[in-house]
């Protein structure tokens, strides 16, 4: 079953340093998602993304934060200058449909700023 | 804004007994509701889903259960085996003109003992 991949599992990064996760989503998908979820706490929304640009973004989403497909396969979450608040889990999703279509997670990408 | 409360945080049963976790979704406008299961160090994966035309539906040992005038859904979990074990999130679609994201509950984190 195809499925989303994400490099690199586990990140560590100094505070201010620039990062960028990388996610591989599922080929015939057109909507790519980034959401986060810090340790013990819910998965939040962060950036939807669909025919290369921004469909919408949540309040975490702010100027650090920017995403890019930059071919036909990858999607990237860039944080410009990272903070310790950053430290989390990252998901990137994909789905077939923009309503009611399930999101398709890859396994993550653990930030640690230190 | 929109909110989806999820109900236990967490949950011990005995290996056979049934688990129920609740969720309570404020958007009236809300259509579907997928469930997720995320193990240890990988993304959440879908479990079921359900639609706001159905009231029921089942899979297996898994049945999800929506009361659309009482804003609620839940997941049943029959004849639990130690697999089961994991992190349980429930999520509504957010349907606001415009928009389209999925809001996450807290999550349960479920033990079943052997």
């Amino acid at each position: 079953e195809p499925e989303v991949t994400q490099t690199p599992s586990h990140q560590v990064t100094q505070m201010g340093q620039e990062v960028i996760l990388r996610c591989v989503p599922i080929s015939n998908h057109l909507y790519f998602y980034w959401y986060r979820q810090i340790l013990g706490q819910k998965v939040e929304f962060l950036v939807s993304f669909y025919n290369n640009e921004i469909s919408e973004k949540s309040e975490i989403f702010d100027d650090q934060f920017s995403v890019e497909r930059p071919d036909g396969s990858n999607f990237t979450l860039k944080i410009r200058s990272t903070k310790l608040e950053d430290s989390a889990m990252y998901f990137c999703a994909s789905s077939s449909y923009r309503i009611n279509s399930p999101l398709h997670f890859g396994n993550g990408t653990r930030l640690t700023v230190t | 804004g929109e909110n989806v409360e999820q109900h236990p945080s967490t949950l011990s049963v005995q290996e056979g007994d049934s688990a129920v976790i609740k969720c309570t979704y404020s958007d009236s406008a809300s259509n579907y509701f997928p469930w997720y299961k995320q193990e240890l160090g990988k993304g959440p994966q879908l479990i079921i889903d359900i639609r706001s035309n159905v009231g029921e539906k089942k899979d297996q040992r898994i049945a999800v259960t929506l009361n659309k005038t009482a804003k609620h859904f839940s997941l049943h979990i029959t004849e639990t085996q130690p697999e089961d074990s994991a992190v349980y999130f429930c999520a509504a679609s957010s349907t606001d003109p415009g928009t389209y994201k999925y809001i996450f509950g807290t999550g349960t984190r479920l033990k079943v003992l052997a």
